[in-house]
C-alpha cells in the first residue's frame, strides 16, 4: 500500500526548534516529489514548499522561504520539515504529500506552539 | 502568485440532489493543471480529480471535473451522505502551488 506515515502530535514553547517527518513506502521514494502544506485551526489548505527526494532540489512558496527547512534523506525514504525557532503562530495540521499535484496525503502531525 | 477564488463559501443541499462548486483563478492555469480534494472534519484531504478532468483512481463517477483556462467546475451528480464535506481547488502549474478557499457542502 503507497502511504506516508507522519511523525506524532508536538507541544512546544515559543522559541524552540522542532523537525517532524514524513516517511514514504510502497512505492520508490526517489521517483516523487514531496511536499508540505499548512492548515491552521479552522482554515484551509496553504502549500508551503516541495522537495524532490533524487537531488534535494527544493522550492519553497515565499510566505514560508526563510521559514522553514524542508529536506530529505533517500536511505531512508523520508522527509522533513523544520522550524529553527517557533512561534506561536506555527500553530496548526501539516501535511505531507506526493507529488505536485498532491494525490497522497500523510496523516498529518498538530504542532501546538505555547508563548 | 495565480490566486483561486471558490465559490460559493457554503453549499446547502440534499442527498440526491446535483452539487456544483467553482473554482476560478486570476490568470490562466498552466495545461489545466488543476486538481481537486475533499476533506472530512478530523481527516487529511482526499484527492479526487487532477487534470481538471480526470478522476484520481477509485473516485466515483458522480464526481465530475470540467473546465480550462481560468473557469473550473467541480460536480457531484447526485449526493450521497458522505459527500458532505469541504472541497478545495489548487492549480499546480505554477509555483507557488495555490489553493483556493474551499466550499463546504453541507446538508440542507
Amino acid at each position: 500500500e503507497v502511504q506516508l506515515v507522519q511523525s506524532g502530535a508536538e507541544v512546544k514553547k515559543s522559541g524552540e526548534p522542532l523537525k517532524i517527518s514524513c516517511k514514504a513506502s510502497g512505492y520508490s521514494f526517489t521517483t516523487y516529489w514531496i511536499g508540505w502544506v499548512r492548515q491552521m485551526p479552522g482554515k484551509g489548505l496553504e502549500w508551503m514548499g516541495i522537495i524532490n527526494p533524487v537531488d534535494s532540489d527544493t522550492r519553497y512558496s515565499p510566505s514560508f522561504q526563510g521559514q522553514v527547512t524542508i529536506s530529505a534523506d533517500k536511505s531512508i525514504s523520508t522527509a522533513y520539515l523544520q522550524w529553527s525557532s517557533l512561534k506561536a503562530s506555527d500553530t496548526a495540521m501539516y501535511y505531507c504529500t506526493r507529488q505536485w499535484n498532491h494525490d497522497i496525503w500523510g496523516q498529518g502531525t498538530m504542532v501546538t506552539v505555547s508563548s | 502568485d495565480i490566486v483561486m477564488t471558490q465559490s460559493p463559501d457554503t453549499l446547502s443541499l440534499s442527498p440526491g440532489e446535483r452539487a456544483t462548486l467553482s473554482c476560478r483563478a486570476s490568470q490562466s492555469v498552466r495545461s489545466n493543471f488543476l486538481a481537486w480534494y475533499q476533506q472530512k472534519p478530523g481527516q487529511a484531504p482526499k484527492f479526487l480529480i487532477y487534470g481538471a478532468s480526470t478522476r484520481a483512481t477509485g473516485i466515483p463517477d458522480r464526481f465530475s471535473g470540467s473546465g480550462s483556462g481560468t473557469d473550473f467546475t467541480l460536480t457531484i451528480s447526485s449526493l450521497e451522505p458522505e459527500d458532505f464535506a469541504v472541497y478545495y481547488c489548487q492549480q499546480y502549474g505554477s509555483s507557488p502551488l495555490t489553493f483556493g478557499g474551499g466550499t463546504k457542502v453541507e446538508i440542507k
